[in-house]
């Protein structure tokens, strides 16, 4: 079967760095998605991994190994607003998106 | 600023009731979908939809169905409620090839709960 893994929760202090990892074993793989979502708000999209390495966008990067089925999202310089749940998602050879249950991130002061 | 709306936020029924929920795009995408969002499980698949008047069943189809007779609007429909149905519900749309560049947008959601 389909399986994508994340923690179930995390806990990091303001001001820090905290990296959220994302294993997947998948029929085929045609990206992986990290979108983030705020408590009874919509899930926001975030990165796009598609070939092996790094990406950065500002605070956040995302990286992605192929070959290990892994991914993280790495959060930089951590702010009370990024506490939320962090979904990672992976297209499988269908174009079908498998989902992960979420992180959810609690930032303390 | 509001690209995926989904008509109610919050909605409370009794079991064998009919329910409509609603979602309108006004992006122009293809592609819209319907989830259900559950503790501690990811995002479950219900129904899609490639073009208006298709549709396609996902993951977990039983119990309900969908009809998209406009391109920018997709509904998902129960047409017993059950108390096992009570959950949030994720409306999403995006282009036709899924990619970097064409992600999912998704609604707010629609908290339903059947008593």
């Amino acid at each position: 079967g389909q399986n994508i893994d994340q923690p179930t929760e995390m806990t990091a202090t303001e001001g820090a760095i905290v990296q959220i990892n994302c294993t997947y074993q998948t029929s085929g793989f045609n990206g992986l998605f990290w979108y983030q979502q705020h408590a009874g708000e919509a899930p926001t999209f975030l990165s796009y991994n598609v070939l092996d390495g790094l990406e950065e966008k500002g605070r956040f990067s995302s990286f992605l190994s192929r070959s290990k089925g892994y991914s993280y999202l790495l959060l930089k310089e951590l702010q009370m607003k990024d506490s939320a749940s962090y979904l990672c998602a992976v297209m499988d050879s269908n174009y079908q998106l498998i989902w992960g249950a979420g992180t959810k991130l609690i930032i303390k002061p | 600023d509001v690209k995926v709306t989904q008509s109610s936020r919050y909605l409370v029924k009794r079991t064998g009731e009919k329910v409509f929920l609603e979602c309108v795009q006004d992006m122009d995408h293809e592609n819209m979908f319907w989830y259900r969002q559950d503790p501690g499980l990811g995002l479950r698949l219900i129904y899609f939809s490639y073009d208006v008047k298709m549709k396609e069943k996902g993951d977990i189809p039983e119990g309900y169905s969908v009809s998209r007779e406009k391109k920018e609007r997709f509904s998902l429909i129960l047409e017993s409620a059950s108390t096992n149905q009570t959950s949030m519900y994720l409306c999403a749309s995006s282009p036709r090839q899924i990619s970097g560049a064409n992600v999912l947008t998704f609604g707010a959601g629609s908290r339903l709960t059947v008593l």
